[in-house]
């Protein structure tokens, strides 16, 4: 059972463009909503996380927006550029367990 | 900087081999997981382990088993490999909660293994 869903699985967009990826998750109790990001060849490294007492967190060209109502979170990527092509994933956690929850990953690849 | 190492980048086994899979950090983290990523499956937690000796089953335990003799290695075995444990297989690292660190959750992860079984 797959607890927590992300769309889309790929995502191709134009330089200086919004990269929108978007996750749902069902575990009421998920408290850390992370994101990672993956290049070809490289382990998973984390890119920003929220916690669900906020509604966005930004740095830089990165943002996390979380829907708690929803059960929904998004990452916006805005000025795309092609060096921001890689896999991210998001992932959720809750305070007791020790273990992260990922969702299927997207493929970002930013044209040129 | 933190360092998660695997022991190799690419293996290649056949059926029914015994397989290990190797991973040390040297930042002295308590946390230590392993995962396979497949294709539209993202990752998927197979066993991790919160201390020495200790492990605990994550997602997809069947057909793998794990060791932890010293707080820097965790192992990841295949006790007769099969054609669909074909993967990239990523260690990750964490230090303990309690450690007081600004995000405490974060997950350290080595460069991945592609193991190929035929």
């Amino acid at each position: 059972q797959q607890q927590v869903k992300q769309s889309p699985q790929s995502l191709i967009v134009q330089k200086g463009g919004i990269s929108i990826i978007n996750c749902a998750y069902e575990n009421t109790a998920f408290d850390y909503f992370p994101w990672y990001q993956q290049f070809p060849g490289k382990g998973p490294a984390l890119l920003i996380a929220i916690r669900p007492d906020v509604s966005e967190k930004k740095e830089g060209r990165f943002t996390i927006s979380f829907n708690k109502s929803a059960k929904q979170f998004s990452l916006h990527i805005m000025d795309s550029q092609p060096g921001d092509s890689a896999t991210y994933f998001c992932a959720a956690s809750s305070g007791s367990a020790r273990q992260l929850t990922f969702g299927s990953g997207t493929q970002l690849t930013v044209l040129p | 900087d933190v360092k998660v190492t695997q022991s190799s980048r690419y293996l290649v086994k056949r059926t029914g081999e015994k397989v290990f899979l190797e991973c040390v950090q040297d930042m002295d983290h308590e946390n230590m997981f392993w995962y396979r990523q497949d294709p539209g499956l993202g990752l998927r937690l197979i066993y991790f382990s919160y201390d020495v000796k200790m492990k605990e089953k994550g997602d997809i335990p069947e057909g793998y088993s794990v060791s932890r003799e010293k707080k820097e290695r965790f192992s990841l075995i295949l006790e007769s490999a099969s054609t669909n444990q074909t993967s990239m297989y990523l260690c990750a690292s964490r230090p303990r909660r309690d450690r007081g660190l600004k995000i405490r959750y974060e997950q350290y992860f080595g460069p991945g293994t592609r193991l190929t079984v035929t």
